[in-house]
């Protein structure tokens, strides 16, 4: 079955830092992502919709300076945290869409902490 | 690590029939979240259980969460045109840390 992947699966850095997470679809394109993040036992909140090849599109609330989001090829999209606080703790999970079949594979997350 | 899997992959029913899918968890969850995607949309979150053996109701729409807090359904009653989509259960850790959804149920409806 179709796989995305995220990396790095966790990550701890320093407040004023940035950090960047990999989102991979391994076996099929992608034409959509979607970004989540998910505080402990909240539920999954959007944060942004990318599609290949042009900017990606934030929901209300979401800074897209702050979090920058890449989707330069079918099968990769990054999202970048930049000038990280602590209050951008969380857990951050990406999905993709299957071109073919508009299926949706989740990722398997990326637990960001920020000291 | 933790799995979350759920049964059916697919299902179709006729209009006005009855849909029920199924979400089993490998390890204890601390609570569980049912989510909802319309197909071209991302999933809309629709309720969340924590408690063993609660019964929850959203209309037509009737989520339970097992005794033994490792399992989960949602049952919907006399379905329609608009409950077409994916629902998906994600399940969650008791140390709150691990968040895994299940890989989906498709529903389509035939009018």
């Amino acid at each position: 079955g179709a796989v995305v992947s995220q990396h790095p699966s966790w990550v701890i850095c320093k407040s004023g830092t940035s950090v960047k997470i990999e989102c991979r679809s391994l076996d099929f394109q992608a034409t959509t992502m979607f970004w989540y993040r998910q505080f402990p036992k909240q539920s999954l909140m959007l944060m942004a919709t990318s599609n290949e090849g042009s900017k990606a599109t934030y929901e209300q609330g979401v800074e897209k300076d702050k979090f920058l989001i890449n989707h330069a090829s079918l099968t990769l999209s990054t999202l970048t945290v930049t000038s990280a606080h602590p209050e951008d703790s969380s857990f951050y999970i990406c999905s993709a869409t299957e071109t073919a079949t508009y299926e949706q594979y989740f990722g398997p997350g990326t637990r960001l902490t920020v000291t | 690590g933790q799995q979350v899997m759920q049964i059916p992959q697919y299902q179709h029913v006729q209009e006005g029939e009855d849909f029920t899918t199924y979400c089993n968890s490998s390890t204890t969850l601390s609570n569980i979240q049912w989510y909802k995607q319309r197909p071209g949309g991302h999933p809309v979150f629709l309720i969340q259980l924590v408690k063993s053996g609660e019964v929850k109701k959203q209309k037509r729409l009737t989520f339970q969460f097992g005794e033994a807090k490792k399992n989960s359904s949602l049952h919907i009653t006399a379905t329609q045109t608009t409950d077409v989509g994916t629902y998906f259960c994600a399940g969650i850790d008791n140390y709150g840390q691990n968040f895994v959804f299940g890989p989906g149920t498709r529903l389509s409806v035939l009018p």
